[in-house]
């Protein structure tokens, strides 16, 4: 079975921290993503990687950074977090030439800022 | 006018009924559409998965696709209490996970 595993479930930072969301895959897969999940809003892509040391702007990168240095690890990055980034990320990964039937998800991880 | 619309819900049902889950898009290009039912405090799970127009059938579950409507639809037969979940549609044109598009999701309760 494919497993995309976020290490953190739940976290409760401080506004102003650095905040550090891992997500591993054990698939070989190529594409890696990093959602936000909101009621009301859905869920909202903030970055992806379609291979090692390459990242994509989503729909709402504003506040975020991404690190991947190695193929199975794609990293979500707070700088600074605030209160508005309260919420659940999921982190999910597919092959390269994946159509949207071969996207995994993560379990989620659930961030709030105090 | 947003690119996938699905009805928030809540959505009731006593078990054993039959629902009916359904998103509305706007773009034509779209070619591959897809169920995923997430659990509380999960992350979401691929249900169902269908190219183009016309319906797939996996146990209990039909997908149905009209390009010409632009109108997809998940029926649930026999509902159980765990089919309660919330339910996402997701689309996305020729190839690219990245352009998935998501609707909402309808959040759906089955009542023994």
């Amino acid at each position: 079975d494919v497993k995309v595993t976020q290490s953190s479930r739940y976290l409760v930072k401080r506004t102003g921290e650095k905040v550090f969301l891992e997500c591993v895959q054990d698939m070989d897969h190529e594409n890696m993503f990093w959602y936000r999940q909101d009621p009301g809003l859905g869920l909202r892509l903030i970055y992806f990687s379609y291979d090692v040391k390459m990242k994509e702007k989503g729909d709402i990168p504003e506040g975020y950074s991404v690190s991947r240095e190695k193929k199975e690890r794609f990293s979500l990055i707070l700088e600074s977090a605030s209160t508005n980034q309260t919420s659940m990320y999921l982190c999910a990964s597919s092959p390269r030439a994946g159509t949207g039937n071969t996207i995994y998800f993560g379990e989620g991880s659930w961030l709030t800022v105090v | 006018q947003k690119e996938v619309e699905q009805d928030p819900g809540p959505l009731s049902v006593p078990e054993g009924a039959i629902v009916s889950l359904n998103c509305t898009y706007s773009n034509s290009a779209f070619q591959y559409f897809m169920w995923y039912r997430q659990y509380s405090r999960k992350g979401p799970e691929l249900l169902m998965y269908t190219y183009s127009s016309g319906n797939k059938e996996d146990g209990r579950f039909t997908a149905q696709v009209d390009k010409s409507s632009k109108y997809i639809s998940l029926f649930i037969r026999d509902s159980q209490p765990s089919d309660s979940a919330t339910y996402l549609c997701a689309m996305v044109t020729q190839g690219g996970s990245e352009k998935l598009v998501f609707g909402k999701g309808t959040k759906l309760t089955v009542n023994p």
